[in-house]
């Protein structure tokens, strides 16, 4: 595969459950990023990993939880979530620094479309 | 608060006309530009940066930048009926490490 995948691309969940989005980049990048998007709203940016270490937490909420095991992979922890939740989670990722190349274009997955009942 | 500012549109011009979205940004120190296209139902896909004032053109597309305006564009020659997208335009602010920050977007409307 290549460019960023995002697994599931739909999630349904209620407000009780655990579950979490998983993001996996193939372009060599060493930054990933969440966003939230809801309609009618600037993309929200949740997270950022650059070189595994995260650096900017946009105050969200702590029923959202990060993870970046590694420079490829990159996981959005969900639990007791409200209906506001509901929106689309991207996950982007750019070459941030390192091997003399930085570049601030971010290139985006196809998202995962979530619901919360 | 930085901003990026676009008109939400909708912008509507026929097929095989030029289409001109425009974005203005509240920092006068951002130096990196972008341009995304996002279909409805899906995620957006980068289209065009650019860092230096001027033109730079890829194909039907045109980005525009005038930093001393704080102005950036984005022009679409030969607009066809797939180019009917919210084109959102984003910036990365000075000491903004690596944050990109996005408008609302812009829905270009290509007609028949």
């Amino acid at each position: 595969e290549t460019g960023v995948t995002q697994t599931p691309r739909h999630l349904v969940m209620g407000m009780t459950n655990k579950k979490s989005l998983k993001c996996e980049q193939h372009l060599g990048h060493n930054a990933m990023y969440w966003y939230k998007q809801s309609a009618k709203k600037p993309l929200e940016l949740m997270f950022v990993y650059s070189l595994e270490e995260r650096v900017e937490n946009n105050s969200v909420p702590s029923r959202f939880s990060p993870e970046c095991p590694n420079s490829s992979h990159l996981f959005l922890h969900l639990h007791t979530l409200q209906p506001e939740d509901s929106a689309l989670y991207l996950c982007a990722s750019s070459q941030d620094r390192g091997s003399g190349i930085v570049s601030h274009e971010q290139y985006f997955g196809p998202g995962t479309r979530l619901t919360v009942t | 608060q930085k901003e990026v500012e676009q008109n939400s549109g909708p912008l509507s011009v026929p097929e095989g006309a030029i289409a001109s979205l425009n974005c203005t940004y509240s920092d006068r120190g951002s130096q990196s530009f972008f341009w995304y296209r996002q279909y409805s139902g899906k995620s957006p896909e980068l289209i065009m940066s650019i860092y230096s004032n001027g033109d730079k053109e890829d194909g039907r597309f045109t980005a525009q930048l005038n930093k001393a305006s704080q102005y950036v564009s984005l022009l679409i020659r030969d607009s066809q009926p797939s180019d009917s997208a919210t084109y959102l335009c984003a910036s990365k602010f000075s000491g903004g490490g690596n944050k990109l920050t996005f408008g609302t977007g812009t829905q270009l409307k290509v007609e028949l």
